[in-house]
């Protein structure tokens, strides 16, 4: 079954600096990969997502995510990051099988961005 | 705004009790999935629907059930709460069943059960 796994429950970061958000995943074929925030008492936004091409997929917000095949990798990052970004962020992957695609996600990893 | 529209956005129920959760996907969409959100479980899919059929089933108890109508929109029914059954409770709509796509999400319903 395809999966994803998020290592960090947190992360924290000051405004300005660099941020990544790290994923590993597992699956049998070809990746389709995503990454979601949700933002307190709201649903889930999509801020994008690796299907096929280029390793560094950008996305949302300033957002991109870094494909990284030997490494089963799939972080996603940030420049420099905003007090406003911080959120539960979720990577997920599709799963699919005979007439139906489904995601599945990762735990979530919270991140603070601090003034 | 995703265009996913979930009603009833809380609900307080007692333990025993039935509820009804109700999603309107976006307009045009004719997936919708039902995904639980809780502390210790994390996001967990439920079920998909694909223009009024079941498609896949995830981690969904006995005690709930669904169904889409047709004019798309679909309902959850949990019956026989149980306290761990409180959850926020997703709603998903997607534009094809075999899209690489992304998901589009409602809002939620938070669902506590005393």
């Amino acid at each position: 079954a395809q999966s994803v796994a998020q290592p960090e429950d947190q992360v924290n970061v000051a405004e300005g600096n660099p941020l990544t958000v790290k994923c590993t995943y597992s699956v049998s074929g070809n990746p389709y990969l995503f990454w979601y925030v949700q933002y307190p008492n709201r649903g889930l936004q999509f801020l994008l997502k690796y299907i096929t091409g280029d390793n560094l997929v950008k996305g949302s917000y300033g957002f991109e995510a870094e494909f990284n095949k030997s490494q089963t990798s799939f972080h996603l990052k940030k420049p420099s990051a905003l007090v406003s970004d911080s959120a539960l962020y979720f990577c997920a992957v599709r799963d699919e099988g005979t007439g139906f695609q489904k995601l599945v996600f990762g735990t979530g990893t919270r991140l603070l961005v601090s003034p | 705004d995703s265009g996913v529209t979930q009603t009833p956005k809380h609900l307080i129920t007692a333990t025993g009790q039935r509820v009804t959760l109700r999603c309107s996907p976006r307009s045009g969409d004719l997936s919708v999935y039902w995904y639980q959100q809780s502390l210790d479980q994390g996001l967990q899919f439920l079920i998909q629907y694909y223009n009024g059929e079941e498609r896949a089933k995830g981690n969904i108890l006995e005690r709930f059930s669904a169904q889409q109508f047709p004019d798309l929109h679909s309902e959850l029914n949990l019956s026989s709460l149980e306290l761990g059954d409180s959850a926020l409770y997703f709603c998903a709509s997607s534009p094809r069943d075999s899209s690489t796509g992304e998901l589009f999400f409602g809002e939620g319903s938070r669902l506590t059960v005393l």
